[in-house]
């Protein structure tokens, strides 16, 4: 199946500061990803939908000025948590829509775990 | 939008017993059911799926059923294993995903 990736794997930072996630499709094109928040214990909670070339949408609740994305190219979008505070230590995942076999199907990242101290 | 429901929030079963995990949906335009298993701190991974124009759907211990009028779907594990321990999410889509709460399920050998 296709392969997302994500990187950093995990990253600790100073309150204040601002941390960049990567997420890439190793081998495949997406036009379209996914940025999700899991918070330890609860579900994914779908943060913005990441479009090549456009802005991303956002969810209800979703400061899209704290957290800036970017979809640059078909294989790379990123995600910026500005002005990071405790409250933003979580599990970010990111997902793309790949083609497997005759239907697409959306393939997970590993996931960033953020701590803001 | 789509509201997704899941019970039960955690499920403990003797190995080799069967483990049921239901999830209701809102919206009934949404068209792809997906059921993914996440061990803790990594990517959730797909088991299975099932679309709209589908009714059930099995893959050797695993089946999926789904229920489009009563907007319900089930995901049924047979023979339990211990690896099979895990937090288990449905999800409903019709553009994006949304998904329930999450099963933790605990196998005891």
């Amino acid at each position: 199946g296709a392969v997302v990736s994500q990187h950093p794997s995990w990253v600790i930072c100073k309150s204040g500061t601002s941390v960049k996630i990567e997420c890439r499709s190793l081998d495949f094109q997406a036009t379209t990803m996914f940025w999700y928040r899991q918070f330890p214990k609860q579900s994914l909670m779908l943060m913005a939908t990441s479009n090549e070339g456009s802005k991303a949408t956002y969810e209800q609740g979703v400061e899209k000025d704290k957290f800036l994305i970017n979809h640059a190219s078909l294989t790379l979008s990123t995600l910026t948590v500005t002005s990071a505070h405790p409250e933003d230590s979580s599990f970010y995942i990111c997902s793309a829509i790949g083609l497997a076999g005759v239907s697409y199907e959306q393939y997970f990242g590993p996931g960033t775990r953020l701590t803001v101290t | 939008g789509e509201n997704v429901e899941q019970h039960p929030s955690t499920l403990s079963v003797q190995e080799g017993d069967s483990a049921v995990i239901k999830c209701t949906y809102s919206d009934s335009a949404s068209n792809y059911f997906p059921w993914y298993k996440q061990e803790l701190g990594k990517r959730p991974q797909l088991i299975i799926d099932i679309r709209s124009n589908v009714g059930e759907k099995k893959d050797q211990r695993i089946a999926v059923t789904l229920n489009k009028t009563a907007k319900h779907f089930s995901l049924h594990i047979t023979e339990t294993q211990p690896e099979d321990s895990a937090v288990y999410f449905c999800a409903a889509s019709l553009s994006t995903l949304t998904f329930g709460k999450g099963t933790m399920l605990l196998v005891s050998p």
